[in-house]
């Protein structure tokens, strides 16, 4: 079964500060696809990247980059100098070609950057 | 603005009631999915809907139920409601229902049972 862990619940930096959130996966197809959203504060859920498992090319949107990593199954998403809009609760998530096509969420990881 | 619409935004009701949330997916999707955020639980999926047939089921308990009408919008029925299952309730359409799909979610329905 697929599986999607955060191990960070809470990150706080300052203003400036770069982040990275960590996000580790688990699955047995070889077909997959991972994603990053993002709930801020007023609770709805926006789509931020999406990923193929056979295009490993890091990418980088803005202060936003993503790494990803098939050798250790990780997937993590770095904020370069982070600002207080970028608080907010980011979710890993991932998909596969086969039968679950549903979403399997980690369990989130809530940024707060302070001025 | 995602696109994906649901109504209500909040939802106050009480223990043993029954409560209808609705989604309108995404101009040209086809495909409907209904999470569940809860403290407890994490963000988890309940059930999947592509042009009208159900495509996947999660962890959806007997009480609920969902729908795709043939206008794609979508219903999800909750009935004898416990405070547990107080929660953010998600829509989420895409375009074919695959995997590789992306998935945008709608505002949310904001569930509290008394």
């Amino acid at each position: 079964a697929q599986k999607v862990t955060q191990a960070q619940t809470e990150i706080s930096v300052v203003e400036k500060e770069d982040v990275t959130l960590d996000c580790v996966y688990e699955t047995r197809d070889t077909t997959y696809y991972l994603f990053w959203y993002k709930q801020p504060p007023s609770g709805e859920l926006v789509f931020l990247i999406r990923r193929n498992s056979f295009d490993e090319q890091n990418e980088i949107s803005g202060r936003y980059s993503w790494n990803f990593q098939k050798s250790t199954s990780s997937f993590n998403f770095t904020i370069t100098a982070s600002q207080v809009v970028d608080s907010a609760v980011y979710f890993c998530a991932l998909s596969e070609a086969g039968s679950a096509r549903q979403l399997t969420f980690g369990s989130g990881t809530q940024l707060t950057v302070l001025p | 603005d995602s696109g994906v619409t649901q109504t209500p935004k909040h939802l106050i009701t009480a223990t043993g009631q029954r409560v209808t949330l609705r989604c309108s997916p995404r101009s040209g999707d086809l495909s409907v999915y209904w999470y569940q955020q809860s403290l407890d639980q994490g963000l988890q999926f309940l059930i999947q809907y592509y042009n009208g047939e159900e495509r996947a089921k999660g962890n959806i308990l007997e009480r609920f139920s969902a729908q795709q009408f043939p206008d794609l919008h979508s219903e999800l029925n909750l009935s004898s409601l416990e405070l547990g299952d107080s929660a953010l309730y998600f829509c989420a359409s895409s375009v074919s229902g695959r995997g590789a799909d992306t998935q945008y979610f709608g505002p949310g329905t904001r569930l509290t049972v008394l």
